[in-house]
């Protein structure tokens, strides 16, 4: 069975400095990797994917993640945080096939000014 | 502007009583999603359709019901069978079938009880 694992609750760093949100993840197959953010009272919103390819992948706001198929990791990384990063972050996976998306439990990010 | 529109944002259930949430997309996405958020907790599938008419139950089904009539529209009924549920309900749509694409969510209904 497929599953996400996002070992930290919480992340703080301050404004400026690089952030990394970690995501490891078990699947079968090669998988489909996903990054979601979610800001208080509000709906998640895409911030990138990994199919094949590179491994760093780019996406929204700034935001980029590494692919590590030897540790099985997508984490979210961006070279400079802001405070309005500031949110819920889920790491999410498909298995080959497409027949489930499974989500982690999230990391909350604080960025302090 | 395209989206998804959840309502209402906040509702509160009886004992006994069976509630419905709705979900509009003008996306046109073929696909559509429920989800439910509890803290501390990733999202749990409650309910997909790929296609209008046809649905398939997730993870945690049970006192749930939903239906497709519209492409637009997918509302679901929390019923009275559903013991606990205290949530943030979540509605998301997708191009295309399956989940390798990436979903739009709405921004939740809060269902509480009196």
């Amino acid at each position: 069975a497929q599953s996400v694992a996002q070992p930290e609750d919480q992340v703080n760093v301050a404004e400026g400095n690089p952030l990394t949100v970690k995501c490891t993840y078990s699947v079968s197959g090669n998988p489909y990797l996903f990054w979601y953010v979610q800001y208080p009272n509000r709906g998640l919103q895409f911030l990138l994917k990994y199919i094949t390819g590179d491994n760093l992948v780019k996406g929204s706001y700034g935001f980029e993640a590494e692919f590590n198929k030897s540790q099985t990791s997508f984490h979210l990384k961006k070279p400079s945080a802001l405070v309005s990063d500031s949110a819920l972050y889920f790491c999410a996976v498909v298995n080959t096939g497409f027949q489930k998306l499974v989500f982690g439990t999230g990391t909350r990010l604080l960025v302090s000014p | 502007d395209g989206g998804i529109t959840q309502s209402p944002k906040y509702l509160f259930r009886k004992e006994g009583q069976n509630v419905t949430l709705s979900c509009e997309q003008n996306l046109n996405h073929d696909a559509m999603y429920w989800y439910r958020q509890d803290p501390g907790q990733g999202l749990r599938l409650i309910y997909y359709s790929q296609i209008v008419n046809d649905f398939q139950k997730g993870d945690i089904a049970e006192g749930y019901s939903v239906s497709r009539e519209k492409k637009e529209s997918f509302p679901l009924t929390v019923t009275s069978a559903q013991k606990n549920p205290t949530a943030f309900y979540l509605c998301a749509s997708s191009s295309g079938v399956g989940f390798n694409q990436p979903q739009h969510f709405g921004d939740g209904t809060r269902l509480s009880i009196l």
